[in-house]
This record gives structure tokens, sequence and C-alpha cells, in this order.
């Protein structure tokens, strides 16, 4: 069965800092890996998305996440991060079609000022 | 360009009252997902549809009842709710993409 592990429960910067946030994923076909955010009280929001091709995203807000089929790992970066990038954020997998997606247990980013 | 519509936003309930959420798409997706989100617990399926006329039991489906009314709707209900289902609630659709609703947030007291 495919799973997703986000090893990092919470995660504590400062703004300004760079940030990468871990996934780990277990699937037997070719995955494909999601980043969600969401801020508090709201819904998931798109960040990127990994099919095929280019393994390293670029995504909204400036986040990018890089595929790395040798770790199983799509980790998300952010080179400077900003206060209102506090959330909560999520990796998740599935291979499209009637697949059904799986998602990680989520990674709160706390922003010092 | 409505996406994945789910109605209520908010809901309180008593102990073993029933309610039915409510999931419409419009992108003519063949898979619809219902899951529940509690604090530190991630994303928690309860049951899915991987098409019109099928659906099948996600991670944590005790308590919940769905209907895949046609290929658009996918409802989920609580036939006697308990405080333990006290949670917030996604619907979901895809084909490679994954689209979300933006949650029923539901209280139980």
């Amino acid at each position: 069965a495919q799973s997703v592990t986000q090893p990092d429960i919470h995660i504590t910067v400062s703004e300004g800092a760079s940030l990468e946030l871990r996934c780990n994923y277990s699937y037997g076909a070719t995955p494909y890996l999601f980043w969600y955010v969401q801020s508090p009280g709201q819904g998931l929001q798109l960040l990127l998305k990994y099919f095929s091709g280019d393994t390293l995203v670029q995504g909204i807000k400036g986040f990018e996440a890089e595929f790395k089929r040798s770790q199983s790992s799509f980790n998300l970066r952010k080179p400077s991060v900003h206060w209102s990038d506090a959330a909560e954020y999520f990796c998740a997998v599935t291979s499209g079609g009637s697949y059904i997606p799986t998602f990680g247990r989520g990674t709160s980013l706390i922003v010092h000022p | 360009n409505a996406g994945v519509t789910q109605t209520p936003k908010f809901q309180v309930l008593k102990t073993g009252q029933s309610m039915t959420l409510q999931c419409a798409q419009d992108m003519n997706h063949n898979s619809m997902y219902w899951y529940r989100q509690d604090p530190g617990m991630g994303l928690r399926l309860i049951y899915y549809s991987a098409s019109e006329g099928t659906t099948d039991k996600g991670e944590v489906p005790n308590g919940y009842n769905v209907s895949r009314l046609n290929k658009r709707e996918f409802s989920l209900r609580l036939e006697s709710a308990a405080p333990s289902q006290t949670s917030v609630y996604f619907c979901a659709s895809s084909d490679e993409d994954i689209h979300f609703g933006d949650g029923t947030r539901l209280s139980i007291l």
C-alpha cells in the first residue's frame, strides 16, 4: 500500500531564513506527488505538483520541490520564508485516475519575526 | 468555475442526530473522496468512489455511509452522530490533479 511520511510535525524558522520540509513516499508505480498548504480555518491550496519530466518543480508563493526517485523523496523548499507562510503543509501521493490520494500527517510551520 | 462545492460549511448537531453532507463537482471527474481532518492526524479517508455507481470503504468508515448519486455528486451521511465525529470534512475529486472543497466544520455535542 502506498504511504507518505512527513517526519517533522513542527518546524520553526525565522522570517527570511530558508526552509525545507521533508516528504518521503512509498509507492510501487510512478507516483504523482503534491504539496498542499492549509492556513488556519481554511481549505487546502495546491502549492505544486510533479507528474513527470523535470524533477525540480516550481510552485506558487515562491515554493519549489525536488523529486528524487532514488531517495523516494519530494522535499519542499523556499529560499526566504515570510511570516505569511506560517501554516500546515501536506504532502500527498497518487497515480491519478482512480488511485486513492494518500496524505502525510502534515508539518506545521511556525515563523518567528 | 466552481470546482468542488461542499454544503453546509458549518454545522452543529446533538448526539444521535443524523445529517448528510453534500458534495458536487463540475469537472467531470470519475473519482471522488471524503476525508476527515483532525489535529495531528492529517487527512484520513472515510469513503471513496472510483466511478459512478461504486463506493468503497477507506481508512475510517465506521459510523458513515455514502451515496454516489451521479457522476457529479457524492454525499456523506452520519446516521447517528457521535462526539467522536466532530471534525472537519473535506470532499475531493480527481483525475490527475486532486481538487478539494472548502470543507465542512462539524461539531457534535
